[in-house]
C-alpha cells in the first residue's frame, strides 16, 4: 500500500535557524515520484518538487534542499537561514500508484519560524 | 505556467442555499480534476475526481447529489454544493495534472481553493 508519513506535526524555529522536515513513505512500485508542497497561510498550496527514485542525488533551490534515501524510504527536506514567510504547512506526497488514481498526501508539518 | 484558477475564494451563504466552486486550468488542459476537502489543521481529504466528459468518481462517505460535480471540457470543473449546512463548511481546494497526457507521475497544480462558510 502507498503511504506517506510525516511525524513532525508542528516544528517552531527561530529565524535564522535551518530546519529538516522529515518524510518518509511507503510504496510497492519500484519506480517512483515525490512530491513536496508548501501550503502558506494563505492556503493555496504550491508545488516545490518533484523526484524520481533513479536519482538519490541531493537537490538544492537557494535556501531550499532534498535529500533523497532510498535505502530508508525517506525524502527529507531542509530549509536553511529559516525566515518567516517560510512559515506554512509542508505536505509531502506520492503520485498516484501503478492502477491508482489517488495522491497520497502526509499529514502536514507546521513550520513557524519565529522572528 | 500550469495555473490552476478557483473562485470564488470566499464565500458566506444561507443554510438551504446551493453555492457553486469552479476550477479552472489557464493554460493547460486537464481531462482530469480533483476536488478535496481540508478541515482545520489537517491534510487534503480527496472527495471526488472530476474527469472530462463522464461522470465523477466520489470518494466513499461524499455524497454525490450533495457534492455536484461537472466537468463540461478540459479546462473547468465545477463543485456545487447543494442544500448547504453548517456542518459543510470547510476549505475546498480543486486541483489538476499538468502533464503529458495526464501523466500520474506529473505533480498536481492546486486552485487558490474557497473558504465556504455556512450560516
Amino acid at each position: 500500500a502507498q503511504k506517506v508519513t510525516q511525524a513532525q506535526t508542528e516544528i517552531s524555529v527561530v529565524e535564522k535557524e535551518d530546519v529538516t522536515l522529515d518524510c518518509v513513505y511507503e510504496t510497492r512500485d519500484t519506480t517512483y515520484y515525490l512530491f513536496w508542497y508548501k501550503q502558506p497561510p494563505s492556503g493555496e498550496l504550491v508545488f516545490l518538487i518533484r523526484r524520481n527514485s533513479f536519482d538519490e542525488q541531493n537537490e538544492i533551490s537557494g535556501r531550499y534542499s532534498w535529500n533523497f534515501q532510498k535505502s530508508t524510504s525517506s525524502f527529507n527536506f531542509t530549509i536553511t537561514a529559516s525566515q518567516v514567510v517560510d512559515s506554512a504547512v509542508y505536505f509531502c506526497a506520492l503520485p498516484p500508484s501503478s492502477g491508482t488514481y489517488k495522491y497520497i498526501f502526509g499529514t502536514g508539518t507546521r513550520l513557524k519560524v519565529l522572528a | 505556467g500550469a495555473v490552476v484558477s478557483q473562485h470564488p475564494s470566499r464565500v458566506i451563504c444561507k443554510s438551504g442555499t446551493s453555492v457553486k466552486i469552479e476550477c479552472r486550468s489557464l493554460d493547460f488542459q486537464a481531462t482530469t480534476m480533483f476536488w478535496y476537502r481540508q478541515f482545520p489543521k489537517q491534510s487534503l481529504m480527496l472527495m471526488a475526481t472530476s474527469n472530462e466528459g463522464s461522470k465523477a468518481t466520489y470518494e466513499q462517505g461524499v455524497e454525490k447529489d450533495k457534492f455536484l460535480i461537472n466537468h463540461a471540457s478540459l479546462t473547468l470543473s465545477t463543485l456545487t454544493v447543494t442544500s448547504a449546512h453548517p456542518e459543510d463548511s470547510s476549505f475546498y481546494i480543486c486541483s489538476a495534472r499538468a502533464g503529458e497526457w495526464g501523466s500520474y507521475n506529473s505533480p498536481l497544480h492546486f486552485g487558490n481553493g474557497t473558504r465556504l462558510t455556512v450560516t
